[in-house]
């Protein structure tokens, strides 16, 4: 099947805007996670949904990100008024949700967006 | 503040050799443990999960846990170039929001040359 699909792949923006990053997570997966990664950093948690739950939102470095989900389907990331700081990759992965902490994690493909 | 330690390297080793990979992390609630391995401009990909003390075997990868001294390890028999990438520990840990969240490493780099 489909794997997590990310979209655009690809996102140049002025500092200042707006954008908004998509998740598609593999069909039947409850858990959906976003990461971002900075150039030759690891994974840095933002933010987390697990079915009807309340998101965790403590990665969230700041109230300029935020992120919705509708259902247990797509998810979108935005983040207003961009700064430089906030070029990086952004990740999207998703889990089954049924197995805890021995949870495996699929990560999509990313969308790399830099901020000029 | 919950850590997750990794040698940035590079580690270099020639084909054939043992690639061992180091990881060390600071939360002592932390509850399972996973070692991805990310090409150059791919998203990182799962090679093996690891939940209690000792070691566990699959194929070329050997993933060791000691939960007292707070280390998990990757070895890696038989190096090959196509194993040349960034290898990411990652430890699920008890987020600030309550939720068993995946802190990961900055990533050790290893080149396998030929």
């Amino acid at each position: 099947g489909a794997g997590v699909s990310q979209s655009p792949s690809n996102k140049v923006t002025e500092k200042g805007k707006d954008v908004e990053l998509r998740c598609d997570p593999i069909s039947g997966h409850t858990a959906l996670y976003w990461y971002r990664q900075r150039l030759g950093q690891g994974l840095e948690f933002l933010i987390y949904f697990q079915g009807n739950s309340a998101p965790d939102k403590s990665g969230l470095p700041s109230d300029r990100f935020s992120a919705e989900r509708t259902g247990e389907s797509v998810s979108t990331l935005t983040i207003q008024r961009t700064q430089q700081e906030d070029s990086a990759v952004y990740l999207c992965a998703s889990s089954l949700g049924l197995a805890g902490v021995r949870e495996t994690q699929y990560f999509g493909p990313g969308t790399r967006l830099l901020v000029l | 503040q919950k850590e997750v330690e990794q040698n940035s390297g590079p580690l270099s080793v020639p084909e054939g050799a043992i690639a061992s990979l180091n990881c060390t992390y600071s939360d002592r609630g932390s509850q399972s443990f996973f070692w991805y391995r990310q090409y150059s401009g791919k998203s990182p990909e799962l090679i093996m999960s690891i939940y209690s003390n000792g070691d566990k075997e699959d194929g070329r990868f050997t993933a060791q846990l000691n939960k007292a001294s707070q280390y998990v390890s990757l070895l890696i028999r038989d190096s090959q170039p196509s194993d040349s990438a960034t290898y990411l520990c990652a430890v699920r840990t008890p987020s600030s929001g309550g939720s068993y969240i995946p802190t990961f490493g900055r990533g050790t780099s290893l080149i396998v040359h030929p």
